[in-house]
């Protein structure tokens, strides 16, 4: 069984300040780990994804993400946000098709949502 | 094309109304997923469909009934929907999964669902 953690419900950020939003996961198996972006009203978008490789992966937006074996995490970072990040943004974790289900199955977080104060 | 399309974007129905939400894509995608997401809630998958054939039921009730007549269409057919069915309805597609790769799942922009 997967799941995913993410202990803030809500972050406000002023413009131009570095953020991090946490993200924690349980696998029995080896994972793929996600970042999504939902703008109000919308569909999700990919942001960044972990498959192997290097820990620290790069993605849309100026956003980035380490991925730490040891702490099972997957925080998200940028710099520097923007008005236009404010957002809902969801980690998720798939088994890569190793359960039976043959197909991806995504299990997302709970969601934090990110507000920018000008 | 890199766009999942949903039709419509918002859809209001009366609990004993028989409606459909339909989801296109034309990526060559073999796998297609219809997803609920309540407010301030993660989605929720519900189907998968894999090749034409439903591959996935998440233990979703019979008043929704999905169909895929073709590899570019998912229809998600509702009938004696509840007040709490309300909900934004997501679909996604993806390429058939190979052996030792992934297959990023390309999200449409839903279709906002309310049953009075």
């Amino acid at each position: 069984a997967q799941s995913v953690t993410q202990l803030d419900s809500q972050v406000p950020v002023f413009e131009e300040a570095p953020v991090e939003l946490r993200c924690n996961y349980s696998s029995s198996v080896s994972v793929y780990l996600f970042w999504y972006v939902q703008y109000p009203n919308q569909g999700l978008q990919l942001l960044l994804k972990y498959l192997s490789g290097s820990t620290l992966v790069k993605g849309i937006n100026g956003f980035e993400a380490e991925f730490n074996k040891s702490q099972t995490s997957f925080h998200l970072r940028k710099p520097s946000v923007h008005i236009s990040d404010t957002a809902e943004y969801f980690c998720a974790v798939s088994d890569g098709g190793k359960s039976n289900f043959g197909n991806e199955k995504l299990t997302f977080g709970t969601g934090t949502r990110l507000t920018i104060i000008p | 094309d890199t766009e999942v399309t949903q039709t419509p974007k918002h859809l209001v129905m009366g609990m004993t109304n028989k409606k459909s939400l339909k989801c296109e894509q034309h990526m060559g995608h073999r796998a297609m997923y219809w997803y609920k997401q309540k407010a301030k809630k993660p989605p929720e998958l519900m189907f998968v469909y894999s090749y034409e054939k439903l591959s996935i039921n998440e233990s979703v009730p019979s008043r929704f009934s999905p169909e895929c007549p073709n590899s570019s269409l998912l229809n998600l057919h509702l009938h004696a929907l509840q007040p709490e069915d309300s909900a934004l309805y997501l679909c996604a597609s993806s390429q058939e999964r190979a052996s030792g790769s992934y297959n990023e799942q390309f999200f449409g922009p839903g279709t906002r669902l309310t049953v009075l």
